[in-house]
């Protein structure tokens, strides 16, 4: 079964500071790979995905992943942190459990907060 | 750009009485989903929902609740009895086929139960 771990539930950072939010997955077959955000009292946003070819993926808003194989990592990355990124950020994977579910399973999340 | 809209955007309702939450998914998504997220935790998978029928649900989804598409548009999450602990934020998301499996989410509905 797949799982994803996200270290670190609160992440405080000083704007103009380099972002970085673990995750962690595990999969018995190649895994697709999700970030997304959710600013408060607001829905699920996708960030970025990896699913197969370049393993550093590009998202909205500056962030950018790494799917690294041999570390089971996907972490999140942004060079330089806006008050405007404060918010709760879920890794996620989908779940080959078969079938027509293809659903994603959550990580705890991270909750960024960003100081002036 | 299309999106997936809910309704209501908050509910409170009596302990043991009916809700239903109301989705409507993107039009072209073939698989819909219900997950939950209880203040401060995880977002948790409820159900799926493929070709008129579940194809998938977690130990959550109990008796008390049900799933259903009644009109070809609206997809729609029952609790028969509510219960305290079934305060949540609700999200309702879709995906078309084939892809690479992103789904799309609603903004949620929060249920508070008193």
């Amino acid at each position: 079964a797949q799982s994803v771990t996200q270290l670190g539930s609160h992440v405080s950072v000083s704007e103009g500071a380099l972002v970085l939010l673990r995750c962690n997955y595990s999969s018995s077959v190649p895994p697709y790979l999700f970030w997304y955000v959710q600013y408060p009292n607001q829905g699920l946003q996708l960030l970025l995905k990896y699913t197969t070819g370049a393993t550093l993926v590009k998202g909205i808003n500056g962030f950018e992943a790494e799917f690294k194989k041999s570390e089971t990592s996907f972490h999140l990355t942004k060079p330089s942190a806006h008050m405007s990124d404060a918010a709760e950020y879920f890794c996620a994977v989908i779940s080959s459990s078969g079938g027509a579910t293809n659903k994603l399973i959550f990580g705890t999340g991270t909750l960024l907060a960003v100081q002036p | 750009e299309p999106e997936v809209t809910q309704t209501p955007s908050h509910q409170v309702t009596q302990m043991g009485q009916e809700v239903i939450l109301r989705c409507v998914p993107i039009s072209n998504h073939l698989y819909f989903y219900w997950y939950r997220q209880i203040l401060g935790q995880k977002v948790e998978f409820l159900v799926s929902f493929y070709n008129n029928e579940i194809s998938e649900k977690s130990e959550i989804f109990d008796d008390q609740f049900s799933v259903e598409r009644p009109d070809g548009s609206n997809f729609t999450l029952k609790i028969r009895s509510t219960k305290l602990e079934d305060s949540a934020m609700y999200f309702c998301a879709s995906r078309r086929t084939g892809g690479t499996g992103e789904l799309f989410f609603g903004e949620g509905s929060r249920l508070t139960v008193l």
